[in-house]
């Protein structure tokens, strides 16, 4: 069992907008930044969002991060059928001697 | 460009020992801290360990902590993940990662260890 709740399933039709949800604690979330990655079907994660709501360049701005408390929420706008994958929320852990910690991922499938 | 090349999975016996090998190249690997982060066939993703760039600062998830040795060699650009005593549920592809600032920034393609007899 995860540290960090995701749903396991998301999905949308292309065009639509859809969140997913990252649940923490005041240990991780409450006191971290949270990071999020996407990761395509047979490939090694990617880093979609960090610190909360920043974009590495070539992340399109149809990805988007946000932080309240002990929560955290992705959101993608426009739907396109190439962000079906699985997306991992993760988050330092300060009770957790350094420790890092990841949500259960989300398989977003795109209908 | 940013390159982590993982080595060293394979097939082991339950007990056994394997060397994970990442080499780095296209930054300055001597500035960055690195982890090693493992996915297990069909699950999430599970962090397993940290080193800060000088080897200073070593963390481990409790659930390898004892038997997994984490080190790097700053003259070879390479990362290590020393794991003994292995069991079942150490099968996993096992990424290296790269971490400053920002967690993760970059990832290697993985190597698979499969722990079966």
């Amino acid at each position: 069992q995860s540290v960090l709740t995701q749903p396991p399933s998301a999905s949308g039709t292309p065009g639509q907008r859809v969140t997913i949800s990252c649940s923490g604690s005041s240990s991780n979330i409450g006191s971290n930044y949270v990071y999020w990655y996407q990761q395509l079907p047979g490939t090694a994660p990617k880093l979609l969002i960090y610190r909360n709501n920043q974009r590495p360049s070539g992340v399109p701005d149809r990805f988007s991060g946000s932080k309240s408390g002990t929560s955290a929420s992705l959101a993608i706008s426009g739907l396109r059928s190439e962000d079906e994958a699985d997306y991992y929320c993760a988050a330092w852990d300060d009770s957790l001697s350094g420790q890092v910690v990841f949500g259960g991922g989300t398989k977003l499938t795109v209908l | 460009e940013v390159q982590l090349v993982e080595s060293g999975g394979g097939l082991v016996q339950p007990g056994g020992s394997l060397r994970l090998s990442c080499a780095a190249s296209g930054f300055t690997f001597s500035s960055y801290s690195m982890n090693w982060v493992r996915q297990a066939p069909g699950k999430g993703l599970e962090w397993v360990s940290y080193i800060s760039s000088s080897s200073s600062t070593i963390y481990y998830a409790d659930s390898v902590k004892g038997r997994f040795t984490i080190s790097r060699d700053n003259a070879k650009n390479s990362l290590y993940l020393q794991m003994n005593s292995l069991r079942a549920e150490d099968t996993a592809v096992y990424y290296c990662a790269r971490t400053d600032s920002i967690l993760f920034d970059y990832w290697g393609q993985g190597t698979l260890v499969t722990v079966s007899s």
